[in-house]
């Protein structure tokens, strides 16, 4: 079984700030990480993803995220946040078996406030 | 079309009425995700179809929710006796294979009055 936890459930910044959502994990089998941002009534949007290879992972707006084996953790970072920013970031889990399935966490509320 | 299209995007029933949700997946993707999302929370794994054949279904919460898939391509998920608590958003998703992510819908809101 798997689980995820977004350490923090609402982040509030100021823009042009560097911002890190932090996510934590538990899997007994290798995964694949994922980060989705979801817009308010809108489906998810895969921001970035580590299957394997480097352990940095970059994705779209600018945003980034690094895989930590040893500490099961799967940060999302971006050196500076704009007012468009401001949605919801969940970060997931997969097993390699099934990238599909994947187990999410409860989300972070990221606010970008001018 | 391009992406995961779901129908309908808003669905107000009943409490006790069956309810049929539609999701038609990218062309060409083998591979068809459920979840459910309840608010203030991370979307929950529902069932996953490879071809016509549900191969994980062990999400489903209880014998009210099926899904079926009969030509590999639109899925359907069938809610009976609805009750409040199935309110949420239904989300589907696709893949080519196991092997990569799955792209989601936009979802559908179903709200059980």
């Amino acid at each position: 079984a798997q689980s995820v936890t977004q350490l923090d459930s609402q982040v509030p910044v100021f823009e042009e700030a560097p911002v890190e959502l932090r996510c934590n994990y538990s899997s007994s089998v290798s995964v694949y990480l994922f980060w989705y941002v979801q817009y308010p009534n809108q489906g998810l949007q895969l921001l970035l993803k580590y299957l394997s290879g480097s352990t940095l992972v970059k994705g779209i707006n600018g945003f980034e995220a690094e895989f930590n084996k040893s500490q099961t953790s799967f940060h999302l970072r971006k050196p500076s946040v704009h007012i468009s920013d401001t949605a919801e970031y969940f970060c997931a889990v997969s097993e390699h078996t099934n990238a599909g399935k994947s187990t999410f966490g409860d989300g972070t509320t990221l606010t970008v406030k001018p | 079309g391009a992406g995961v299209s779901q129908t309908p995007s808003n669905k107000v029933t009943e409490k006790g009425k069956y309810v049929e949700l539609r999701c038609d997946p990218i062309s060409g993707h083998t591979a068809l995700y459920w979840y459910r999302q309840s608010l203030g929370q991370g979307p929950e794994f529902l069932i996953y179809f490879q071809g016509t054949g549900a191969a994980d279904d062990s999400g489903l919460p209880n014998d009210r929710f099926f899904a079926v898939r009969p030509e590999g391509s639109v899925s359907t998920l069938k809610i009976q006796r609805t009750e409040r608590g199935d309110s949420a958003v239904y989300l589907c998703a696709s893949s080519p294979g196991t092997g990569t992510e799955a792209f989601f819908g936009q979802g559908t809101r179903l709200t059980v009055v």
